[in-house]
């Protein structure tokens, strides 16, 4: 089945600096990727679309120069938290869909823990 | 708004026993109704999913039943095992994109 590499897994920064998190589809590839932020015992809430060569779109409220968004190739997209603050803790976790695979559902990365101290 | 509701917040259940978390939505558009269950640290799976033209879908333990007069479905999880304890979360998307719009989440425990 389709998978979905996140990494890290987990990172620690410091406040004020920028921190990159990966996403790889490994199997397939994928045009649209997006990005989801998850704060404990809370649903996942989409903070935007990463469009493979082309600019990423964001939901309204999220802040598009805090949140930067590549989209290089057709197997990854990154996303990097810029002059982060512990406010900006959280789970983030990408997804995408294998648009050859006849299903539907999205695949999730593992998630990556952003701890901003 | 919330365009897809989902109870109960949270679920205890016996080994054995059987899981019901039910969702509702509003949206007619809506056409693939998916449900994700996600362990602590880690980020969901689909775990099963159903079109509208069928009331049921079986895979193993786990059943949809899909009620589209009343937009409402549900997740039955039969014979509880306490490696279901995880966060389920039903979704619903429209065709095209298939981007799912999440319920808040059904925290499950299952005792042994």
């Amino acid at each position: 089945g389709a998978v979905v590499s996140q990494h890290p897994s987990r990172v620690i920064c410091k406040s004020g600096t920028s921190v990159k998190i990966e996403c790889r589809s490994l199997d397939f590839q994928a045009t649209t990727m997006f990005w989801y932020r998850q704060f404990p015992k809370q649903s996942l809430m989409l903070m935007a679309t990463s469009n493979e060569g082309s600019k990423a779109t964001y939901e309204q409220g999220v802040e598009k120069d805090k949140f930067l968004i590549n989209h290089a190739s057709l197997t990854l997209s990154t996303l990097t938290v810029t002059s982060a603050h512990p406010e900006d803790s959280s789970f983030y976790i990408c997804s995408a869909r294998d648009l050859g695979s006849g299903t539907y559902g999205y695949t999730f990365g593992s998630g990556t823990r952003l701890t901003v101290v | 708004q919330q365009q897809v509701k989902q109870s109960p917040q949270s679920l205890i259940v016996q080994k054995g026993g059987i899981s019901i978390i039910n969702c509702a939505y509003e949206n007619t558009a809506f056409d693939y109704f998916p449900w994700y269950q996600q362990f602590p640290g880690k980020g969901p799976a689909l775990l099963i999913a159903i079109r509208p033209d069928v009331s049921e879908k079986k895979e193993g333990r786990f059943t949809i039943s899909f009620n589209k007069s009343a937009k409402q479905f549900s997740l039955h999880i039969m014979d509880s095992q306490p490696g279901d304890s995880a966060t389920y979360f039903c979704a619903a998307s429209i065709g095209g994109s298939y981007i799912p719009t999440f319920g808040r989440g059904t925290s499950l425990i299952v005792h042994p």
